[in-house]
């Protein structure tokens, strides 16, 4: 079984002040992690992933990641906040093993950028 | 290039009502998966095929939900006699390949709302 935790269901940060989204996950194997975006009314956005290699991975719109095995954690985040962040961010993990692809999601983080 | 669309974005259903929502994948993606999206809840999955195999459906609530996808393209969800817990978002997502470290392309949804 896989599952993963937000334990965070909002988030609020001044603008130009760094960000981050928490994630831990739990997974039976070695994982590929992915984090998420929703804008209202329309579908999720991907933002980025890790596989495997570097722990720190670097995604769309200036968002970053770092995997931490140890911790079983895969905490998002931005140097600099900008009021466009604002979102529901969802991480997600898959199993890393062939025919095995769906997602198991988080219940989400409400970013709030305050101006 | 177009993304994944669904049809209708928005159904209401009496209870007892069949629906069916339909996913357009992107051209090409091997990978079409179904999530049902709880108001403030993430993602859950439903079921997945590759191209017309219906590889997983171990995410189906119930034998009132069907899904198929005849010609490795187009899939349709089906719901029966539908049923106020049924009332969600339904998301489809397409991916690439076989291999499960290809990010998901999701459609903007379809909201179901069953009176």
């Amino acid at each position: 079984a896989q599952s993963v935790a937000q334990p965070e269901d909002q988030v609020n940060v001044a603008e130009g002040n760094p960000l981050t989204v928490k994630c831990t996950y739990s997974v039976s194997g070695n994982p590929y992690l992915f984090w998420y975006v929703q804008y209202p009314n329309r579908g999720l956005q991907f933002l980025l992933k890790y596989i495997t290699g570097d722990n720190l991975v670097k995604g769309s719109y200036g968002f970053e990641a770092e995997f931490n095995k140890s911790q079983t954690s895969f905490h998002l985040k931005k140097p600099s906040a900008l009021v466009s962040d604002s979102a529901l961010y969802f991480c997600a993990v898959s199993l890393n093993n062939f025919g095995n692809e769906k997602l198991t999601f988080g219940t989400g983080t409400r970013l709030t950028i305050i101006p | 290039g177009a993304g994944v669309s669904q049809s209708p974005r928005y159904k209401v259903a009496k209870r007892g009502q069949d629906v069916a929502l339909r996913c357009d994948p992107i051209s090409g993606h091997v990978s079409l998966f179904w999530y049902q999206q709880a108001l403030g809840q993430g993602p859950e999955f439903l079921t997945y095929f590759q191209n017309e195999a219906q590889l997983d459906k171990s995410g189906l609530p119930s034998d009132r939900f069907f899904a198929e996808r005849p010609e490795g393209s187009v899939s349709t969800l089906k719901i029966q006699r539908t049923q106020q817990e049924d009332s969600a978002v339904y998301l489809c997502a397409s991916s690439l390949t076989l291999v499960g470290d290809n990010e998901q392309f999701f459609g903007p949804g379809t909201r179901l709302t069953v009176l």
